[in-house]
């Protein structure tokens, strides 16, 4: 099955740096990567996604890069502020042999802390 | 607000006794998911719904537990016989938010209901 690695898993940076967060993945027929940002205590919030015809996508502050050949793909934060701060999850998912499901893995979490 | 609710929002049990969660996802979402997450990792799928049918099952969904989603509606997750390593994060997942398109690729999450069992 799928296998999602991520790091770092804690990143603390200034307010005003960039921060960044790698992920790879093993199955190369993984086709759709989101990213969430968990708040503590809360559910995990859609914030980004990127699917595998694409190389980059941006969002405002936030950008996803990826890589197929490398099987990596990246979250890019530009001018952190405080409320950034959060847990962030990759994913990786590919379409199902039976129906239309497609279920994420997970990576293990990034906790990103912005210092004031 | 994705328009997913998920009841109760918390739920301390015994261990050895059996629980059971519901999800209410958007009526017009044909698709859920149900998965589950422990302190400090991220979540791991459970299974899929598309309407009624159920079709898919992950190796971490032993014979304790049990989804149903009668009339492809709202989906109930039991778990029989409770142990302490149940005790997590049960979020549901719907590929589409109150007022959106349904997607293909994305989903969205309720706010979970956390399970403690003592």
């Amino acid at each position: 099955g799928e296998n999602v690695e991520q790091h770092p898993s804690t990143l603390s940076v200034q307010e005003g740096d960039s921060a960044v967060i790698k992920c790879t993945y093993s199955d190369s027929a993984s086709n759709y990567f989101p990213w969430y940002k968990q708040e503590l205590g809360k559910r995990p919030q859609l914030i980004i996604d990127i699917r595998s015809n694409v190389g980059e996508k941006k969002d405002q502050r936030i950008a996803v890069t990826l890589n197929k050949t490398a099987k990596h793909f990246s979250l890019h934060i530009t001018e952190t502020q405080p409320e950034d701060s959060a847990v962030y999850f990759c994913a990786a998912s590919k379409p199902s042999s039976r129906g239309s499901a497609r279920q994420l893995t997970f990576g293990s979490g990034t906790q990103l802390t912005v210092l004031p | 607000d994705t328009g997913v609710s998920q009841n109760p929002r918390h739920k301390i049990t015994k261990r050895g006794q059996n629980v059971t969660f519901r999800c209410d996802p958007i009526s017009e979402h044909n698709r859920l998911y149900w998965y589950r997450q422990t302190l400090g990792q991220g979540p791991e799928f459970l299974t899929y719904f598309q309407n009624e049918a159920q079709l898919e099952k992950s190796r971490l969904l032993s014979d304790r537990f049990s989804a149903e989603r009668p009339k492809g509606s709202f989906s109930t997750l039991e778990i029989q016989r409770t142990e302490q390593g149940d005790s997590a994060m049960y979020l549901c997942a719907t590929p589409g938010v109150a007022g959106g398109p349904s997607s293909y690729n994305e989903q969205f999450f309720g706010p979970g209901t956390r399970l403690t069992v003592l």
